[in-house]
């Protein structure tokens, strides 16, 4: 059974700080991995990472894969209150015609105090 | 913004009930998922679609059925609703190659 499991569940920060969210996963014939930030609604596509080592950066967020050690961590800096939301981790991981749908972890779900 | 639309966007039913959610899609999308989120639990794969009249079972298939007669429709029935079933179902779709999901606003089942 595919398992994606996320830490912390919960963190609280003050604006300004920097914090790592963790994914690991343990999957077979793994494709991608995913990050989506969910506000109270539907969740919102973040970063799709393929290839061990890749950095990928969109502003203050950015994300890495490691396929050896199977985890991959998301990365916000100088954060801001508006980014306070659940984070989730999912992972493509198709058994067969290529079409499964996504094993999601439980999320983090980040506080920015101001 | 990949054109989704759920309906309704909330809905209160009693046990027992017959119960359909519609997923409507602009983006002429093969794939397409259904998806209910839960305290404790994250979001879990109910039934997903590779085609017209092509679907299969997901994580959590039990006591829910689909149906995709059009390529922009994703049906999901509830046949006899029951406590356990109210949730948060989303549903998603994806282009032909693989990468990431889209998902629609949702809609809020409440079984009484």
């Amino acid at each position: 059974e595919d398992k994606v499991v996320q830490s912390p569940l919960s963190l609280v920060v003050h604006e300004g700080d920097t914090v790592t969210l963790n994914c690991s996963y343990e999957v077979t014939n793994f494709r991608s991995l995913l990050w989506y930030k969910q506000e109270k609604k539907a969740p919102t596509f973040l970063f799709m990472l393929t290839s061990s080592g890749i950095e990928k950066k969109s502003g203050r967020l950015s994300s890495i894969l490691d396929k050896k050690e199977l985890f991959s961590i998301l990365n916000i800096t100088a954060t801001q209150t508006g980014d306070s939301a659940v984070y989730l981790c999912a992972v493509e991981a198709p058994s067969g015609g290529g079409a499964d749908g996504l094993t999601f972890g439980k999320g983090t779900h980040l506080i920015i105090q101001p | 913004d990949a054109g989704i639309t759920q309906s309704p966007r909330h809905k209160v039913t009693e046990t027992g009930t017959p119960v359909t959610l519609r997923c409507h899609q602009t983006e002429n999308h093969r794939y397409m998922y259904w998806y209910r989120q839960d305290p404790g639990h994250g979001l879990r794969l109910i039934h997903y679609s590779y085609g017209v009249k092509d679907t299969d079972k997901g994580e959590v298939s039990d006591g829910y059925s689909v149906s995709r007669s059009k390529t922009e429709d994703f049906l999901l029935t509830l046949e006899s609703a029951t406590s356990s079933q109210t949730s948060v179902y989303f549903c998603a779709t994806r282009g032909a190659d693989p990468g990431e999901q889209y998902f629609g606003p949702g809609t809020r089942l409440t079984v009484t």
